[in-house]
């Protein structure tokens, strides 16, 4: 069956300005959840969606948001854009939620702030 | 919360040595533990995984165990290859926060053939 699949690949965006970035999950997995990874601090938690409700966040400031739609795909949205948020973004899809199958994670999206 | 600290950051073998990597938690309510190995330029994948209820897992040359009174779970890879080079992540997740968990910051691990 497909794998988790993120849209795009690659960004290049200006300080200030806005991107989302999309996640599209494994058929039938209805938890999704999305991770920054930076070489100095590893994978950070950002927020987790299940049957289109938030149900997780992490310690992120409020310019990063998300959202799930009727057939489990997710965005995530991040506004006013800072140098600091250049990272790989990850999304990771699961069938209940973590503690009960592990994640099977998307390629990313290398997100490059200038 | 919940706080993961891997030890080493980095390791390197021989080929056909052994490899061990450690993790504890701070969180007793943590009950479950998956090990994720990344390789450079690609996405992490769930190589083994161990419940709370269980005090070791083998899958082939790759072994996890778990310690719940000491809080900590190590990863043992016996017979080292080259293609076992990459990143490896342990996490730390519970029940009640279904659909989060805690990483370590990772091992880079070498095989040097």
């Amino acid at each position: 069956k497909a794998g988790v699949t993120q849209t795009p690949r690659y960004l290049i965006k200006t300080r200030g300005q806005q991107v989302t970035l999309s996640c599209s999950p494994i058929s039938g997995h209805r938890s999704v959840s999305w991770y920054q990874q930076t070489p100095g601090q590893g994978l950070q938690f950002l927020f987790e969606y299940f049957s289109e409700t938030q149900r997780n966040k992490g310690n992120f400031p409020g310019r990063f948001s998300g959202r799930q739609f009727s057939n489990s795909r997710s965005e995530m949205n991040v506004s006013t854009l800072e140098l600091g948020d250049s990272a790989l973004y990850l999304c990771a899809s699961s069938l209940e939620g973590h503690t009960n199958y592990g994640y099977t994670f998307g390629s990313g999206t290398r997100l490059t702030v200038v | 919360g919940e706080n993961v600290e891997q030890h080493p950051s980095t390791l390197s073998v021989q080929e056909g040595d052994s490899a061990v990597i450690k993790c504890t938690y701070s969180d007793s309510a943590s009950n479950y533990f998956p090990w994720y190995k990344q390789e450079l330029g690609k996405r992490p994948q769930l190589i083994i995984d161990i419940r709370s209820n269980v005090g070791e897992k083998k899958d082939q040359r790759i072994a996890v165990t778990l310690n719940k009174t000491a809080k900590h779970f190590s990863l043992h890879i016996t017979e080292t290859q080259p293609e076992d080079s990459a990143v490896y992540f342990c996490a730390a997740s519970w029940n009640t926060n279904a659909g989060k968990s805690t990483f370590g910051d990772g091992t880079t691990l070498t095989v040097k053939p």
